[in-house]
């Protein structure tokens, strides 16, 4: 049973441009959270989805967009990339729906973002 | 406003001896709280949860966790230290209230085990 996927593992880019991370959830699992951890710091929350649709939110500006597709998997988008984005962005999965939503998130190992 | 403390940047401890790493948080409502673990270049792995019931909750590898309502605490313990617990820990907490259902978390702990 595959855990949490993500992709690509490692990516540089330069200020200004886009970039498109992707997440394939748990087997069974149905919702998805993003993650940035910079350096030395704890995971901070972008925003979560469910059903397709951006459930909660975190404080990050409107340059960070997602998507959930109908098979779960989900992409975090960053356009306008600035030199502060550079960090460990983590795609976390769990079950929401039947009384889930108290499980605990899996975590994929992660997709390290340089921005030169 | 939610909150997680980690008051501990690192912690050291010799192989055997029992460890602590600590937690305290801050919530309007009812906390669920959880420890996460995270090995050099991995992502986080689930240690063990609190949402209600028996304020001492066990979970993997031999690590158990005590919740402390008066205190706001919620302390990692392990009975004997191994050195390949050194890693990154990782507390982090859900206020339930408001249909809340984002975590929050500290900054994390830096466990050293010498052998």
């Amino acid at each position: 049973d595959a855990g949490v996927t993500q992709s690509p593992t490692h990516l540089i880019k330069t200020r200004g441009q886009q970039v498109t991370l992707r997440c394939s959830p748990k087997s069974g699992h149905d919702t998805v959270s993003w993650y940035q951890q910079a350096l030395g710091q704890g995971p901070q929350f972008i925003f979560q989805y469910y059903e397709e649709e951006e459930r909660q939110r975190g404080n990050f500006p409107d340059r960070f967009s997602g998507h959930q597709y109908p098979n779960y998997s989900s992409e975090l988008n960053v356009n306008a990339l600035l030199l502060g984005d550079s960090a460990l962005y983590l795609c976390a999965s769990q079950q929401s729906s039947g009384g889930g939503e108290n499980q605990p998130q899996h975590f994929g190992d992660g997709t390290r973002l340089s921005i030169l | 406003a939610q909150s997680v403390a980690q008051p501990e940047d690192q912690v050291n401890v010799a192989e055997g001896n029992p460890l602590t790493v600590k937690c305290t948080y801050s919530v309007s409502g009812n906390p669920y709280l959880f420890w996460y673990v995270q090995y050099p270049n991995r992502g986080l792995q689930f240690l063990l949860k609190y949402i209600t019931g028996d304020n001492l909750v066990k979970g993997s590898y031999g690590f158990e966790a005590e919740f402390n309502k008066s205190q706001t605490s919620f302390h990692l313990k392990k009975p004997s230290a191994l050195v390949s617990d050194s890693a990154l820990y990782f507390c982090a907490v859900r206020d339930v209230a408001g249909n809340n259902r984002k975590l929050i978390w500290g900054l994390g702990t830096s466990l050293a085990v010498n052998p």
